[in-house]
């Protein structure tokens, strides 16, 4: 129940390109959905997040869709950089308490030139 | 201001040997979190610290596992008898208190149990 599953595991897209990663999650207590973007040899870092009172949230290039009746969410990057190139994850969280965040596997994005 | 850093940035060491790894979060942060990101297992919580509240140790994976917070600031993860399984990267998180935590990472520390 605590799952988050993320795919595909790697995507190749080449600049211009829109590139989409997919989570679902199990646990309908979750309502809190952020989305971490991750260098190599770096933390993590906050790219963008959702509560499941809307359906998307657009912050510049990415925009999250959210469908809480699939228990689904995804990432959408409009217009793919090479700087995008990393490895993404989805996570969720329930609000109330500790909010530990239960990631997704991860996604490693590579963008082509 | 500075991020969160985490002390060392690589640590190697033998089976069976103990090892502390040490994270600083931001100034100010109430709350910090213990992640391990290993091979094929992902992100994983491990344990979460709250001013002075008890803290949330539903993440360790076994009794070698063990963290303290002193002052509200630094936290040590220690890990006895390390086993190769231990090797990971350990990521350390801190966060305001709040609605909502934007959790802020450290770059990591990354574990090899030889």
């Amino acid at each position: 129940q605590q799952q988050v599953k993320q795919s595909p595991q790697s995507l190749i897209v080449q600049k211009g390109g829109i590139s989409i990663i997919n989570c679902a999650y199990e646990n309908t207590a979750f309502d809190y959905f952020p989305w971490y973007q991750q260098f190599p040899g770096k933390g993590p870092a906050l790219l963008i997040a959702i509560r499941p009172d809307v359906s998307e949230k657009k912050e510049g290039r990415f925009t999250i869709s959210f469908n809480k009746s699939a228990k689904q969410f995804s990432l959408h990057i409009m217009d793919s950089q090479p700087g995008d190139s990393a490895t993404y994850f989805c996570a969720a969280s329930m609000v109330q308490g500790a909010q530990k965040l239960v990631f997704g596997q991860g996604t490693r994005l590579t963008i082509n030139p | 201001g500075a991020g969160v850093s985490q002390s060392p940035s690589n640590k190697v060491t033998e089976k069976g040997k103990d090892v502390e790894l040490r994270c600083d979060p931001i100034s100010g942060h109430t709350a910090l979190y213990w992640y391990r990101q290993s091979l094929g297992q992902g992100l994983e919580f491990l344990i979460y610290f709250q001013g002075n509240s008890a803290p949330d140790k539903s993440g360790l994976p076994s009794d070698r596992f063990s963290a303290e917070r002193t002052g509200g600031s630094v936290s040590t993860l220690t890990i006895q008898r390390t086993q190769q399984e231990d090797s990971a990267v350990y990521l350390c998180a801190s966060s305001l208190a709040g609605a909502i935590r934007e959790q802020f990472f450290g770059p990591g520390t990354r574990l090899t149990v030889l």
